[in-house]
């Protein structure tokens, strides 16, 4: 079976402090990966997608960055948070041998102070 | 005119009761469509998907899907306090299927 890991789960950060969090995909090959934040009480936000190694497509211009250095990992990353980065992120993965749907990890929050 | 539309809710049922949750998407050709439930606090996890009109069923879910009238709703019969959570809907839009997009989500409170 598939296994979806981020870490950490919670994250209090000052601003202007750098950004690391990680996603990896276990038991399947391929996939497709997706950052998405979700501010509190508000929907999904699409930041970046990737359909193979070193493929990233920005969803919105910000101070994030994304990278996707194995085909099962994928790095969402700021060189220097601001106050609007606080929220729930969120890593999926997309099964394409079936309808494209997402399975999202445990999520990570992050609360820039 | 949001792409997917949902009301917020929050939706109110008594326990026992069907809880009929509803979503409208706006591209006429969007493909595959999704429920995720989201506990608040949590992920959301993925319920059900259909691509083809009619029902399906799984379980105490019901998923319907309406391609003329470009609506898409969860039944959820036999509703139980734990389903009290918010249900985002998700469609695939035309055009490709490296994007879902998600609706700003349900509110479901299941009354014991």
């Amino acid at each position: 079976s598939q296994t979806i890991h981020q870490w950490p789960a919670t994250l209090v950060q000052p601003v202007g402090s750098p950004l690391s969090l990680e996603c990896t995909v276990e038991g399947t090959s391929n996939p497709n990966l997706y950052w998405y934040r979700q501010a509190a009480g508000r929907g999904l936000q699409l930041l970046f997608y990737s359909v193979g190694i070193g493929q990233i497509s920005s969803e919105v211009p910000q101070n994030l960055s994304a990278s996707r250095p194995q085909d099962r990992q994928f790095i969402l990353s700021s060189k220097k948070l601001l106050l609007s980065d606080s929220g729930f992120y969120l890593c999926a993965w997309g099964d394409r041998r079936s309808s494209y749907e997402q399975y999202f990890g445990p999520g990570t929050r992050l609360t820039v102070t | 005119q949001k792409e997917v539309e949902q009301n917020s809710g929050p939706l109110s049922v008594p326990e026992g009761a069907i809880a009929s949750l509803n979503c409208t998407y706006s591209d006429r050709g969007s493909q595959s469509f999704f429920w995720y439930r989201q506990y608040s606090g949590k992920s959301p996890e993925l319920i059900m998907f259909i691509y083809s009109n009619g029902d399906k069923e799984d379980g105490r879910f019901t998923a319907q899907l309406n391609k003329a009238s470009q609506y898409v709703s969860l039944l959820i019969r036999d509703s139980q306090p734990s389903d009290s959570a918010t249900y985002l809907c998700a469609v695939i839009p035309s055009g490709g299927y490296q994007k879902v997009t998600f609706g700003t989500g349900t509110k479901l409170q299941v009354i014991p």
